[in-house]
């Protein structure tokens, strides 16, 4: 499995734009790139996945380098309904039993 | 409805007890899995099943058994509660293709005291 890491913590105005970097050297060719976000007492949602270059959705975009090793999440203009915790998964296409396994995250506080 | 429930919700119970998490699907996906999550943690895998006859074992399967009775459903067993089982447990599913986009249910909070 790809390992990923993320920084712990990061703090953040109302307004601001975030980028969230999550390291994954070990990134194999078929892993996809996916992004989580944790409110507390609840589980996981789906924020954004890629595989390479740049994604763009209504809430994030996703930017992924050319050698794969990291990715970073950009939260534009963020709010204090952004504070929450923010996961980087790595994982691909089955060519095997292979599950999905999450890191520490990290922990957005967006201060007013 | 939820895509994903779990139940129960809430649950105390006492050391030594059994105690069983169930969860339940209407995505109609083929994958399940339970995490574990502690105050302050990421989540930590304790079983996964890519379908009804495949169970595997996670990070942390020590003290926990599984069963999947259905395509829909996959269920968690504690035989013998202990405190340091007090969690955060999270049920989840995802399609066939394992690219990395999970569904989760709202979490069963237990407590063993």
């Amino acid at each position: 499995l790809a390992k990923t890491t993320q920084p712990i913590s990061m703090d953040s105005y109302e307004g601001q734009e975030v980028n969230i970097t999550c390291s994954h050297n070990n990134i194999a060719t078929n892993d996809y790139i996916t992004w989580y976000q944790q409110f507390p007492s609840q589980g996981p949602r789906f924020i954004i996945q890629g595989y390479k270059t740049k994604v763009t959705n209504e809430v994030a975009s996703l930017f992924i380098p050319a050698d794969r090793k990291s990715s970073t999440l950009s939260l534009p203009r963020v709010s204090l309904s952004d504070t929450a915790v923010y996961y980087c998964l790595v994982g691909s296409p089955d060519t095997g039993r292979r599950a999905l396994t999450f890191g520490s995250g990290t922990r957005l506080q967006v201060q007013p | 409805d939820a895509d994903v429930t779990q139940t129960p919700r809430n649950r105390i119970t006492k050391t030594g007890k059994r105690i069983m998490l169930e969860c339940s699907q209407t995505k109609g996906h083929d994958r399940m899995y339970w995490y574990r999550q502690d105050p302050g943690l990421g989540l930590r895998l304790i079983y996964y099943s890519f379908d009804v006859k495949d169970i595997n074992k996670g990070e942390i399967s020590d003290g926990y058994s599984v069963s999947r009775q259905a395509q829909a459903k996959f269920s968690l067993s504690l035989e013998s509660a202990i405190p340091n089982q007090t969690a955060l447990y999270f049920c989840a599913t995802s399609r066939g293709l394992n690219t990395g986009e999970l569904f989760f249910g709202e979490g069963s909070r237990l407590t063993v005291l």
